[in-house]
């Protein structure tokens, strides 16, 4: 099955401080997604990034927060930018095999996220 | 974009099957019907999917009403292991057909 290397796993931050968050698939994908899990809840699509356009951002969520890079078909990273301790929350990035509509997602492992 | 709505939890005994229920009554002619879980402070991953037809594989099987309206994904002799937030996602048909939007999910306890 399709592996994601999600890095850091956990981090604690300082408030006001920016977090990059990488994943590396163990192939070339087409789409990427960055999701969020704040305590207790479920996930939310944050945006999705395709190599070599800007990424699309779901609604309530804003690039100059969350910048993402698409440089090349393996490879994206989420910036959690200018942190406070409401951005305390799991992040998770996600992909698909394939092109069609018959396809799971994969999931990386997460990054645990606690701001201080 | 269809929506799905699951109980937000489920006991189940060990050893016994677990039946978990997914409502989905707007879904679209094209659109499959996907089971993911997530166990403690771990990724989500994959179960089963399915568009029409009823699925099974080596972790579950998933039984689609005819009318698409509802399915109900079984875990034949649940463990332990099995505790986990079960999510029942309907994909979307759009040019955004790839998102994987997660509903509030069914929190299942497997219980000695």
């Amino acid at each position: 099955s399709a592996v994601i290397s999600q890095k850091p796993s956990r981090d604690i931050c300082q408030r006001g401080t920016s977090l990059t968050i990488q994943c590396q698939v163990d192939s070339q994908v087409t789409m990427m997604f960055w999701y969020r899990q704040q305590p207790g809840q479920s996930l939310t699509l944050i945006a999705t990034a395709n190599q070599g356009s800007e990424a699309t951002y779901e609604s309530g969520f804003v690039i100059d927060k969350f910048p993402i890079s698409r440089p090349n078909l393996t490879f994206s990273t989420l910036t959690v930018s200018n942190m406070s301790p409401e951005d305390s929350s799991i992040y998770l990035c996600s992909s698909f095999r394939g092109d069609n509509m018959n396809t799971e997602a994969f999931f990386g492992q997460g990054t645990r996220l606690t701001v201080v | 974009d269809a929506k799905t709505t699951q109980p937000p939890s489920m006991d189940c005994a060990e050893g016994r099957a677990a039946n978990l229920p997914c409502n989905h009554s707007t879904i679209s002619g094209n659109e499959y019907v996907y089971w993911y879980r997530q166990i403690h402070s771990q990724g989500p991953q994959y179960i089963i999917h399915g568009l029409k037809n009823n699925e099974t594989n080596e972790m579950a099987s998933l039984i689609i009403t005819e009318d698409r309206k509802s399915s109900t994904l079984i875990l034949p002799h649940a463990t332990l292991r099995d505790t986990a937030v079960y999510y029942c996602i309907v994909r979307p048909q759009n040019t955004g057909g790839f998102k994987t939007i997660f509903g509030a999910g069914t929190r299942l306890f497997v219980k000695a």
